[in-house]
């Protein structure tokens, strides 16, 4: 079955960088994305990734992927206070010959941002 | 424009209670889903609709039914409430059921006592 694992927090100094980690058990999925959830509100669409891709840069942000080790990251430069908030990491899953695709998200990681 | 809107954004049940949670979205998207939202769980996939009148489940439907009538509204309809379905819940839709970008609603925070 699918699976998206995420550390849960971490805490960073404004003006650092941040990595945030995700690992996915589908080998078949096509897209990755980073949603970002702020207090209260909903989830709003970062980045995403297509598996026939390793790096995707959007201004502060950087995507990398490794399809060997399953593994995907985002890295958020010069890290501000208005970056806190909780980071989702979500696979987009195909089940079998289904051509309906589902988002199955990770834990979502709290990233705190120290002034 | 509105998006995707959740209604109500707060309630409290008893268990036993039954309850519908709304969600209506008004970019004619063809794919909504329901999540629920747990501390250190992430969103788990509850039901999920690929068009008006087909609906399925998704990783945890027990207690949930939903119908989709029209392709706007998406109601998820608790039967008899319990505390395990306390929770945060989300509704969601994208265009279509391939790589879309997913909009959610604001979520509605539902407690059950």
């Amino acid at each position: 079955g699918e699976d998206v694992e995420q550390s849960l927090f971490l805490s960073v100094r404004e003006g650092d960088s941040s990595v945030i980690n995700c690992t996915y058990t589908d080998s078949s999925s096509t897209y990755l994305y980073w949603y970002k959830q702020e207090p209260g509100a909903g989830l709003q669409l970062l980045t995403y990734i297509f598996s026939n891709m390793d790096m995707k840069q959007d201004q502060r942000l950087t995507v990398l992927l490794n399809k060997k080790d399953k593994h995907l990251s985002l890295r958020i430069a010069d890290t501000q206070t208005g970056d806190s908030a909780i980071y989702f990491c979500a696979e987009l899953y195909f089940l079998g010959s289904s051509n309906t695709g589902k988002l199955i998200f990770g834990q979502g990681t709290t990233l705190q941002v120290k002034p | 424009n509105a998006g995707v809107t959740q209604t109500p954004k707060f309630q409290v049940l008893k268990t036993g209670q039954s309850m519908t949670l709304q969600c209506a979205q008004d970019m004619n998207h063809e794919y909504m889903s329901w999540y629920r939202q747990d501390p250190g769980m992430g969103l788990r996939l509850i039901h999920y609709s690929v068009g008006a009148g087909i609906t399925d489940q998704g990783e945890v439907p027990n207690g949930y039914n939903v119908s989709r009538s029209t392709t706007e509204d998406f109601p998820l309809r608790l039967l008899s409430a319990a505390p395990s379905q306390t929770s945060v819940y989300f509704c969601a839709s994208r265009p279509g059921q391939g790589a879309d970008e997913a909009f959610f609603g604001q979520g509605t925070r539902l407690t059950v006592v």
